[in-house]
């Protein structure tokens, strides 16, 4: 049973619009909520985060946006750039030491 | 110095062969993790070291033995691989598991 969902595998957007990823989760003991950038051959790069308590973050260019009630985020990405075409996950965590991740989202900014 | 880094970048080894992929972090963080990615899937928790004891084993298969010989180092000792093991193996290191940083990873090939 997936507890965190990123319904979609892939997105496109124009070079300096908005991108907009979405995830989903289930656990309702999740307490943090993390997003990681991910390029081919590297490691995850740790973004943003948002605790439970809190409803949005922002950090430059990244905001992320928290609906417990839908049990729902989203991270919004704005002006994208050329250098943030890579695979996204949304991931979660119940502060036991262990990360959940979704199956990522694969932006592709294009120009 | 805010870098875990793996070593080796890429190892291929044969069914019989023993090999080690070893990580360290110098970040003075408590917990350190094993996960392995396979091609499009998300990162998958093996292993979480906290405060150099053994705390997670996602029923790992006996042939992935960890080691964590001290704060700043952890090992994953390889033996009778078998060829489905081929993946990226990322070690990532935290103080707080809201927040992981992760290495580049090593590249295992069974042939």
């Amino acid at each position: 049973d997936q507890q965190v969902k990123q319904n979609s595998p892939s997105l496109s957007v124009q070079e300096g619009r908005i991108s907009i990823l979405n995830c989903d989760y289930t656990n309702s003991m999740f307490d943090y909520f993390l997003w990681y950038k991910k390029y081919p051959a590297e490691g995850p790069t740790f973004l943003i985060s948002i605790s439970s308590i809190k409803d949005k973050n922002e950090d430059g260019r990244f905001t992320v946006f928290l609906n417990k009630s839908a049990k729902h985020l989203s991270l919004h990405i704005v002006p994208s750039q050329p250098g943030d075409s890579a695979v996204y996950f949304c991931a979660a965590s119940a502060r036991d030491d262990k990360i959940i991740f979704g199956k990522g989202t694969r932006l592709h900014i294009l120009p | 110095d805010t870098e875990v880094t793996q070593t080796p970048k890429h190892l291929v080894m044969g069914m019989t062969n023993k090999k080690s992929l070893k990580c360290e972090q110098h970040m003075g963080h408590r917990a350190m993790y094993w996960y392995k990615q396979k091609a499009k899937k998300p990162p998958e928790l093996m292993f979480v070291y906290s405060y150099e004891k053994l705390s997670i084993n996602e029923s790992v298969p006996s042939r992935f033995s960890p080691e964590c010989p001290n704060s700043s180092l952890l090992n994953l000792h390889l033996h009778a691989l078998q060829p489905e093991d081929s993946a990226l193996y990322l070690c990532a290191s935290s103080q707080a598991p809201e927040r992981q940083f992760f290495g580049p990873g090593t590249r295992l090939t069974v042939l």
